[in-house]
């Protein structure tokens, strides 16, 4: 079975604090990804990466970065928090075509 | 823009009768679907999909069809039951841009009232 795993389930942060979001996936794929979901809006591509120190920009991508140092691992990084960034985080992988996601991280920034 | 839309943001089903999802698309060059599903303080799980060269794919419960030329796809649930009770998605990929990153739909929360 396909495990994708986020350090944290909850998350309560400061506005202005720099926040990191760590996901592992522990099935070799290539493709790994993080959303964030609202309600009513769905979940929406923050950033992806296909391969090691690659990342690519997806559809929200504002006020966040990201970091791929291992093949298993992606990172996302807040800069500076802000309060318009509470959501759940959601990461993926995927080899092909199906992602495969975590729990989820949600995070509150006050 | 929103290429992948799931105009109905909720669904209530009596336990016992038939679900049916709906997902509209705009992008023609689409070649696959997912649905997913999401349960509360989880990540979505896959669920079922269909190629655009099928009309259709069931699985158990589960079926799925495509309208090409409408650009419309439905998730059918039959016999509904109470634990499907979760937040379904559509989603939406296109091969020839050689990314893997898929379209998500806005979802439906599907209640099966018992």
């Amino acid at each position: 079975d396909v495990k994708v795993t986020q350090s944290s389930r909850y998350l309560v942060k400061r506005t202005g604090e720099k926040v990191f979001l760590e996901c592992v996936q522990d099935m070799d794929h290539e493709n790994m990804f993080w959303y964030r979901q609202d309600p009513g809006l769905g979940l929406r591509l923050i950033y992806f990466s296909y391969d090691v120190k690659m990342k690519e920009k997806g559809d929200i991508p504002e006020g966040y970065s990201v970091s791929r140092e291992k093949k298993e691992r992606f990172s996302l990084i807040l800069e500076s928090a802000s309060t318009n960034q509470t959501s759940m985080y959601l990461c993926a992988s995927s080899l092909f075509v199906e992602q495969y996601f975590g729990p989820g991280t949600r995070l509150t920034v006050t | 823009d929103q290429q992948v839309k799931q105009n109905s943001p909720s669904l209530s089903v009596q336990e016992g009768r038939i679900s049916i999802l709906n997902c509209d698309y705009t992008n023609s060059m689409f070649d696959y679907f997912l649905w997913y599903k999401k349960y509360p303080a989880e990540g979505p799980t896959f669920l079922i999909s269909i190629s655009s060269i099928k009309d259709k794919n069931e699985d158990g419960r589960f079926t799925v069809f495509l309208n090409k030329s409408a650009k419309h796809l439905s998730l059918h649930i039959v016999p509904s039951q109470p634990g499907d009770s979760a937040v379904y998605f559509c989603a939406a990929i296109e091969f020839e841009t050689g990314a893997n990153n898929l379209f998500f739909g806005t979802g439906t929360r599907l209640t099966v009232i018992p």
